[in-house]
């Protein structure tokens, strides 16, 4: 199994509709991040979490909520999906070494 | 603002070519640099850098990181085909445990 698992790995969904990416990981990291990818703009940090009572907002928030459930879970929502949310999304944990340990993304498509 | 610029953006070469990429950052309390690279979905890590000077080796791929002109280098010798890739470059910001990635470079090494 993965050390992080990224659910579903492909979506496809309408504007307007609300959506959930979910992420869980074995790693025991207190760390978890949601980032997206764009062409040409590379990763932008998304929300941030410390630990299960610890949410922050990162770069490019707007439009986005977080949910911490678990050490192990954290899950990434879109109230209201638009056209420009469409983007590959990225869940990572990070330890105290080595920087992230990615999932293996989520490619988001909005209609 | 914090930020990291990589170059080129794009490059193309034959097998057994030499590519050097480039990293250069301007942050407020730099901890560290690392450097990933994404074939097709999760970046997977390959160097970290805290101290100037010291090169990283890992088979063909080596990095080296320069803190006084804020820039890192990734050198790969004797590319492959399985090289081919985009090259993520990350900053830590000390105190933060975040990292600001730069957009990438994408190499295709053609055989």
């Amino acid at each position: 199994d993965a050390d992080v698992t990224q659910t579903p790995r492909n979506r496809i969904t309408k504007t307007g509709k609300r959506i959930m990416l979910e992420c869980s990981q074995t790693k025991g990291h207190d760390r978890m991040y949601w980032y997206r990818q764009d062409p040409g703009l590379g990763l932008r940090l998304i929300y941030y979490s410390f630990d299960v009572k610890d949410i922050n907002k990162g770069e490019i928030s707007d439009g986005y909520s977080v949910s911490r459930q678990a050490q192990a879970k954290f899950s990434l929502s879109l109230e209201s999906a638009i056209p420009n949310q469409t983007a590959l999304y990225f869940c990572a944990t990070s330890g105290t070494a080595y920087g992230y340990t990615f999932g293996s993304g989520t490619r988001l498509t909005v209609v | 603002e914090d930020k990291v610029v990589q170059s080129p953006l794009s490059l193309v070469v034959h097998e057994g070519d030499t590519v050097t990429l480039n990293c250069s950052y301007e942050v407020t309390n730099f901890r560290s640099l690392l450097w990933y690279k994404q074939e097709k979905k999760a970046p997977t890590f390959l160097f970290m850098l805290t101290s100037s000077g010291i090169e990283k080796k890992s088979g063909r791929l080596s990095s080296i990181l320069d803190k006084k002109e804020l820039f890192s280098i990734l050198n790969i010798t004797a590319t492959q085909t399985g090289d081919s890739a985009v090259y993520l470059c990350a900053v830590e910001v000390s105190g933060t445990y975040k990292y600001i990635f730069g957009t990438g470079t994408r190499l295709k090494v053609l055989a």
